[in-house]
This record gives C-alpha cells, sequence and structure tokens, in this order.
C-alpha cells in the first residue's frame, strides 16, 4: 500500500540554485504536511510545515507549496548551498492519528560548490 | 535538556540472539515511536505508544516487542534476531504534530 510518494530519488544542484522536492499521497484525511531533514548519522529533524488551509509557506530559503485538489506538496530550497545537502522526507498525517508518520521514500540532494 | 536518547549507538547480534534497545526523552512527550530505516524505504513505523500504559502495532511489528517502562522511557526488544532485522532504529517522541527523533541505534545482525 503505497500512501506516500516521494520524487526525485536523487538530486544534485550546484549553489545558488533551486531545489525542488515533491510528495503525491492518496490519504484525503491527511491535514498535517511535513518535511524532515536528516544528516549522515543523525535521526530526522522538522524542517518546515504546513496545514490545508494556507497553499504556501516560507521558512527563510524553504518554501512548501500545497495541492489539495492534485494531493501533492512540494519543497523549495531557494540558493541552495552545500549545507543543505542531506536526505529530505516527506510525513503527511493525520492529526489524530496520535502522531503515527507515513514517511515518503526519502530523496537524497546534494548540493555542489 | 539532551532530548530524545537511543543506548546503544551500534551493535553486532548473531541470528537468534536477543536484546533490548534503550529510549528516554526528557521533553514530557505523551507519545512515543519506534521506527527502522533501511535504504530506499524511508523510515516505517514498528510500534508505538500514545501515551504511558499504552502501546499499539505500526507497519511492520513482526519479530518486535515494546515496553512503555514510564512516561520517559521506551524500549524495543528482538527476541530471536534475525538478518531481516540489520537496519537503522530510530526513536521518536511527540506531543502535539512535531516528532523528535534520537541519534539511531545501527544494527548488524549475522
Amino acid at each position: 500500500q503505497q500512501q506516500v510518494k516521494q520524487s526525485p530519488q536523487s538530486l544534485i544542484v550546484q549553489k545558488g540554485g533551486i531545489s525542488i522536492i515533491n510528495c503525491a499521497y492518496e490519504n484525503t484525511a491527511f491535514d498535517y504536511f511535513p518535511w524532515y531533514q536528516q544528516f549522515p548519522g543523525k535521526g530526522p529533524a522538522l524542517l518546515i510545515a504546513i496545514r490545508p488551509d494556507v497553499s504556501e509557506k516560507k521558512e527563510g530559503r524553504f518554501t512548501i507549496s500545497f495541492n489539495k485538489s492534485a494531493k501533492q506538496f512540494s519543497l523549495h530550497i531557494m540558493d541552495s548551498q552545500p549545507g543543505d545537502s542531506a536526505t529530505y522526507f516527506c510525513a503527511p498525517n493525520r492529526s489524530t492519528s496520535y502522531g503515527k508518520l507515513t514517511f515518503g521514500q526519502g530523496t537524497i540532494l546534494t548540493v555542489h560548490p | 535538556n539532551a532530548g530524545v536518547t537511543q543506548t546503544p549507538k551500534f551493535q553486532v547480534l548473531k541470528t537468534g540472539q536477543s536484546m533490548t534497545l534503550q529510549c528516554a526523552q526528557d521533553m514530557n512527550h505523551n507519545s512515543m515511536y519506534w521506527y527502522r530505516q533501511d535504504p530506499g524505504m524511508g523510515l516505517r513505523l514498528i510500534y508505538y505508544s500514545a501515551s504511558e500504559g499504552t502501546t499499539d502495532k505500526g507497519e511492520v511489528p513482526n519479530g518486535y516487542n515494546v515496553s512503555r517502562l514510564n512516561k520517559r522511557e521506551f524500549s524495543l526488544r528482538l527476541e530471536s534476531a534475525a538478518p531481516s532485522q540489520t537496519s537503522v532504529y530510530f526513536c521518536a517522541s511527540s506531543e502535539v504534530d512535531e516528532q523528535f527523533f534520537g541519534p539511531g541505534t545501527r544494527l548488524t545482525v549475522l
């Protein structure tokens, strides 16, 4: 049961470029749409999240765009930096599900200097 | 404030051996979780505990047991380890939406 599909699996971007990662989901009951960032050897950490009452949220260089009708949301990283090189996971869920997350497969982002 | 701590960091087991992974959080969170991470699979939920005294199965519970010892601690036990359980295990805790993850335990079963 593939509820969450993340793409691309890997992404290589030059410093200063824009990184875009997409997440498609099936469960229309999801009402919380986070992106987690994971550096090698570390646990994931929340990067940015959005709720369906807004279509976009920006925090610094990171933006989430949400398309409810298409059941998709995406992460945009502007002015990508080598320090952004990490694995990114989407993890949509329902607020009533005790925080049980369904993770995407992950996107390995490499930003070249 | 250590957040979520896990022990051990690394472990090598032989097939059939047992072990317990320990997890503790100091954020007074009600909910705690165990995930496993395998290449290309994202993180998959093994068990979770919505509150002290309760535990429930996640997506991949077979071969594992858990104990919510108190509000702070949530342990994961492998009774008879199998090579398919070679993975990186993460513990997490949350109060509302954001989950806070520990540093992980890298387990190899030979």
